[in-house]
């Protein structure tokens, strides 16, 4: 099936600097997404990318669909200790593959 | 709304009971997905529904039932638990047909002894 390389695998900084994860993919994705997990609950969805080359913010944070469709990367901006967490990509290849596949994560460690 | 909701939130049960884990969301979304997370995998699907009476495989769906006779619910069946099912379970919904967008539920955190 399909794998999503997602690293790095865990990255510790102290608060305020600014951070940089990403993924690649063997094959090409239509839909790539980033999704941030707390500990004891589910995902919640940051942003969604639809377009090649297209770049995306959410406050602090910006993400990007890379122009091969292949690979995604996010970006934060000034972290805060609320930013810990895991963050997961996740990507689709689109027309009847109606599943998304998901990174093994980045756990992220803000020291204040 | 209430979103995707998941119950019960924790299991334990013996090898080889079967037990149902309930997902439920209020959003009319046509799209519903199952996903099992251990440490170090992520987040690996089981099985899917993109509409009401239509479900099909997932990633890992061996040891589980699904089916969808409703658009709001989505039930998880395990008919013999192992304990290799030990883990947390989260289902997901999303308004398209095809899984974009996934909102998840709180999760189930299922252990097998």
């Amino acid at each position: 099936g399909q794998q999503l390389n997602q690293s790095p695998q865990s990255m510790f900084i102290q608060e305020g600097e600014d951070v940089s994860m990403n993924c690649t993919s063997s094959s090409i994705f239509n839909t790539w997404l980033w999704y941030k997990q707390d500990p004891g609950e589910g995902p919640v969805l940051l942003i969604a990318l639809y377009k090649a080359g297209e770049l995306t913010s959410n406050g602090r944070l910006t993400a990007q669909f890379g122009i091969t469709r292949k690979d995604s990367f996010l970006n934060i901006s000034a972290s805060i200790p609320s930013d810990v967490g895991i963050y997961f990509c996740a990507g689709r290849s689109g027309g009847s593959n109606y599943k998304l596949t998901f990174g093994k994560g980045t756990l992220l460690t803000v020291n204040p | 709304n209430a979103g995707v909701t998941q119950t019960p939130k924790f299991q334990v049960l013996k090898t080889g009971q079967s037990m149902t884990l309930q997902c439920a969301q209020d959003m009319n979304h046509e799209y519903m997905s199952w996903y099992r997370q251990d440490p170090g995998m992520g987040l690996r699907l089981i099985h899917y529904s993109v509409g009401a009476g239509i479900t099909d495989q997932g990633e890992v769906p061996n040891g589980y039932n699904v089916s969808r006779s409703t658009t709001e619910d989505f039930p998880l069946r395990l008919l013999s638990a192992a304990p290799s099912q030990t883990s947390v379970y989260f289902c997901a919904s999303s308004y398209g047909t095809g899984g974009d967008e996934q909102y998840f539920g709180p999760g189930t955190r299922l252990t097998v002894t």
